[in-house]
């Protein structure tokens, strides 16, 4: 069975500090997509990136960077200079891409980061 | 393309009656997803759609859910009778294929409250 953990529940920053993210996953596949949603207060879930298991390069985008590492089951996310636009649910998920769980995306229980003037 | 589109956005409904929850998906998209959200269980999927045929049901909770998917571009998930518990968020997703590097498109959700 597949698994993603989150283990930052709540994480409290002033604005302009940096931030990471922790996502730890587990699967025997070896085929498999990475996520990372945004959930803010509006409620809608909102893609952020998507990393295969083939692909171990890290990935930046503007702020946003994401650090994946197979040989520790991570996948990473870190906000630079945060603002307070940034204060939303986190979600890491993972999908797999073959067997009966073919398409399904299994979520971590979110990280919930309040960034704070 | 609008995205994918949730009818209604929030519900309040007596606990017995029937509800149902509708989705249209981005137009060309062959995956379709329902999820639930709750404060306890966070993100689950219930079942999901290829080609409109429903291919993993084992999340639906019980009797009292169904799904269809009639056309590529409608879905509706149906809870009948409701139930207090069943009070959720309800997403609907869509999606090229699985992995796709689009992602995952999600809907903007329905907030059911059962009373």
């Amino acid at each position: 069975a597949q698994k993603v953990t989150q283990a930052q529940t709540e994480i409290s920053v002033v604005e302009k500090e940096d931030v990471t993210l922790d996502c730890v996953y587990e699967t025997r596949d070896t085929t498999y997509y990475l996520f990372w949603y945004k959930q803010p207060p509006s409620g809608e879930l909102v893609f952020l990136i998507r990393r295969n298991s083939f692909d171990e390069q890290n990935e930046i985008s503007g702020r946003y960077s994401w650090n994946f590492q197979k040989s520790t089951s991570s996948f990473n996310f870190t906000i630079t200079a945060s603002q307070v636009v940034d204060s939303a649910v986190y979600f890491c998920a993972l999908g797999l891409a073959g067997g009966t769980s073919y398409g399904k995306l299994t979520f971590g229980q979110g990280t919930i980061l309040t960034v704070h003037p | 393309d609008a995205g994918v589109i949730q009818s209604p956005r929030h519900e309040v409904t007596e606990m017995g009656q029937e509800v149902t929850l509708r989705c249209k998906p981005i137009s060309g998209h062959d995956y379709l997803f329902w999820y639930r959200q709750t404060m306890m269980r966070g993100l689950e999927l219930l079942i999901y759609f290829n080609n409109n045929v429903p291919i993993d049901d084992s999340g639906m909770p019980e009797d009292r859910f169904s799904a269809k998917m009639p056309n590529a571009s409608f879905s509706t998930l149906k809870i009948q009778p409701s139930e207090p518990r069943d009070s959720a968020v309800y997403f609907c997703a869509s999606s090229l294929a699985p992995g796709g590097a689009d992602g995952y498109t999600f809907g903007s959700g329905t907030r059911l409250t059962v009373v």
